[in-house]
């Protein structure tokens, strides 16, 4: 099946600690996103990749770091540094050029930090 | 510029009924309008699409409508069911970039 995987679906860190979250996509698109979702707030972009080992960031990037060593995979680090952590995060992937606008979104994982 | 704005933010509809979410923008360089439809748990799935050159799409049940000279466009869902209650979220994109910029959701809740 191709499609968009995240895990953990849930995840419980202690203040202070990095967490680093997972996202693979086997459906051989270029681009892939991270957002932030909290309740009546929408979908936040907090970064972006269009091609390998490039990136970009959104409009609430700070306190979060990326990589994009695969064009499969695009983990998103969440660090100490993030005020507000405690939020479901959506990781999504589309084709970089083309006609196709279309966003696939993963499952999210809920990121609980006390 | 870059906001686009949704509402309501919670709509209550009967079984068989119609509801309507209306979202509107500002930026002019926008070229897509898609609508995502969120289950609760579950990452948004795109429902229905539009490019600002067409003034209505259909799909099933679904109808998007686009106004551009008002830099507004809904999503009509008619005979609403249960199934369908869920989030929507309306969103936009300007051609040089391929993010999304997204409405701030609608709890759709249809009684049966």
């Amino acid at each position: 099946d191709g499609g968009i995987t995240q895990s953990p679906k849930y995840l419980f860190r202690k203040e202070g600690q990095n967490v680093t979250l997972s996202c693979e996509q086997n459906l051989n698109h270029d681009a892939m996103y991270w957002y932030r979702q909290d309740p009546g707030q929408g979908l936040r972009l907090i970064y972006y990749s269009q091609i390998v080992n490039d990136f970009q960031k959104g409009d609430i990037a700070e306190g979060y770091s990326v990589s994009r060593e695969k064009k499969e995979s695009f983990p998103l680090t969440v660090t100490s540094a993030q005020k507000n952590p405690t939020a479901f995060y959506l990781c999504a992937s589309s084709m970089a050029s083309g006609t196709s606008y279309e966003q696939y979104f993963g499952p999210g994982t809920r990121l609980t930090v006390t | 510029q870059q906001q686009v704005k949704q509402s309501p933010q919670s709509l209550i509809v009967q079984k068989g009924g119609i509801s309507i979410i209306n979202c509107a923008y500002e930026n002019t360089a926008f070229d897509y309008f898609p609508w995502y439809q969120q289950f609760p748990g579950k990452g948004p799935a795109l429902l229905i699409a539009i490019r600002p050159d067409v003034s209505e799409k259909k799909e099933g049940r679904f109808t998007i409508s686009f106004n551009k000279s008002a830099k507004q466009f809904s999503l009509h869902i008619m005979d609403s069911q249960p199934g369908d209650s869920a989030t929507y979220f309306c969103a936009a994109r300007s051609g040089s970039a391929r993010q999304l910029t997204f409405g701030s959701g609608t709890q759709l809740t249809v009684l049966p």
